[in-house]
């Protein structure tokens, strides 16, 4: 069965920390993505990659940055952590080529205090 | 021209009732339209999609509408059930191409009563 799996269901810190999310599939898949959602936006597409070490700015990676050493691993990085990040993140992964399903994890409820 | 307009943000419908959520493109170059469904706690999960080249496809009481001409698409619930109730997006397949890069609607809530 497809799985898409995010360290964490809920996560709390303070303004300032470096945050990790790390998300992990186990497909196969060459793509790739984070997303935030928030009420009312949708899902905004922070970061994505196509492959192990490439990595493509989404529509809103402002504060955030990202790392794929493997091709199962995708990690978000929040340098330093502020309160307008607080959030749920979704990890998502697709095989490469138009129009592949995007399967996606549980999402990570991050709140910044 | 890279923003898909969704409508309404939230929707009412009785047990047995049509739901209706419509979506919005600008960019022409957009050729496949994605809709996911989402139940709280989870993450969004791949309901149903179309290309531009027929204007309906149905699976089950799901159904999209595609109008080009338009630029236009919307689902259609038939006999909505309660378990129904979720998030509903729309997408629309950007310029990344093999990338895979979609671009979302806002979202509608759907709560369908019994």
């Amino acid at each position: 069965d497809v799985k898409v799996t995010q360290s964490s269901r809920y996560l709390v810190k303070r303004t300032g920390e470096k945050v990790f999310l790390e998300c992990v599939q186990d497909m196969d898949h060459e793509n790739m993505f984070w997303y935030r959602q928030d009420p009312g936006l949708g899902l905004r597409l922070i970061y994505f990659s196509y492959d192990v070490k490439m990595k493509e700015k989404g529509d809103i990676p402002e504060g955030y940055s990202v790392s794929r050493e493997k091709k199962e691993r995708f990690s978000l990085i929040l340098e330093s952590a502020s309160t307008n990040q607080t959030s749920m993140y979704l990890c998502a992964s697709s095989l490469w080529g138009n129009g592949n399903e995007q399967f996606f994890g549980p999402g990570t409820r991050l709140t910044v205090l | 021209q890279q923003q898909v307009k969704q409508s309404p943000q939230s929707l009412i419908v009785q047990k047995g009732g049509i739901s209706i959520i419509n979506c919005a493109y600008e960019n022409t170059a957009f050729d496949y339209f994605p809709w996911y469904q989402q139940f709280p706690g989870k993450g969004p999960a791949l309901l149903i999609a179309i290309r531009p080249d027929v204007s309906e496809k149905k699976e089950g009481r799901f159904t999209i509408s595609f109008n080009k001409s338009a630029k236009q698409f919307s689902l259609h619930i038939m006999d909505s059930q309660p378990g129904d109730s979720a998030t509903y997006f729309c997408a629309a397949m950007g310029d990344g191409g093999a990338t895979n890069k979609l671009i979302f609607g806002t979202g509608t809530l759907l709560a369908v009563q019994p």
